[in-house]
């Protein structure tokens, strides 16, 4: 079935520095969607990506998507302490309905002041 | 404009009892859809589910659980005899439907505690 692989697993960073997770997929996704979640939260959709090759930015955060629509980027801009959670992305999880999200495993970003 | 609503947020109970999580939808959202995370992993993808109508069980295990949305109430993930195993956190997203323009809006989730 379907895999998608998110890296790194863990990342630390210093305020203001930049981070950067990666994305994945054993097959070619229709659309990728990005999430946010809080610790002991719960997943806040970001964004959603489409199109070959597409770009997208939100304030500090960019979002990419291959050219070959099987890996897509989330990109920080000088973190900051807000920025602390975990950070998915998924696809669509084919099979017989189109509505399942097939996640990533995350990367947990942690932001010390 | 009230969004997913899960309940209850915490829920413990023993090896051997039953345990039913309750989540209602956005106003307007017909499609409901269940998913389960281990401490530290991803979202796994349980249940999608349309009024009346289980659409995908895929992830759902064989034995013990099952869910449910009827026409009126809320969606209910039931799970009989439970284990340790079944210690996690339960999602509960909804959405308008599946087209590309209609992300999955997720509730606040029920922890489950098995002891």
């Amino acid at each position: 079935g379907q895999q998608v692989m998110q890296i790194p697993q863990y990342q630390h960073v210093q305020e203001g520095e930049d981070f950067t997770t990666y994305c994945n997929s054993s097959t070619t996704l229709s659309n990728i969607q990005w999430y946010k979640q809080r610790p002991g939260g719960h997943p806040v959709f970001l964004i959603q990506l489409v199109k070959s090759g597409e770009v997208k930015k939100q304030k500090r955060l960019t979002f990419q998507f291959g050219e070959a629509k099987k890996n897509s980027s989330l990109h920080i801009t000088a973190t900051q302490t807000t920025d602390v959670g975990t950070y998915f992305c998924a696809g669509p999880g084919g099979g017989t309905s189109y509505g399942k999200l097939t996640f990533g495993q995350g990367t947990i970003l942690t932001v010390h002041p | 404009n009230a969004g997913v609503m899960q309940n209850p947020r915490h829920l413990v109970r023993r090896r051997g009892q039953e345990a039913r999580l309750r989540c209602s939808p956005m106003k307007g959202h017909s499609h409901v859809y269940w998913y389960r995370q281990l401490p530290e992993e991803g979202l796994k993808f349980m249940v999608y589910l349309q009024k009346e109508n289980i659409i995908d069980e895929s992830g759902m295990p064989k034995e013990r659980f099952s869910a449910e949305f009827p026409k009126e109430g809320p969606s209910i993930l039931r799970i009989q005899q439970v284990v340790r195993g079944d210690s996690a956190a339960y999602f509960c997203a909804s959405s308008p439907g599946t087209g590309f323009d209609q992300p999955q809006h997720f509730g606040d989730g029920t922890r489950l505690s098995i002891l």
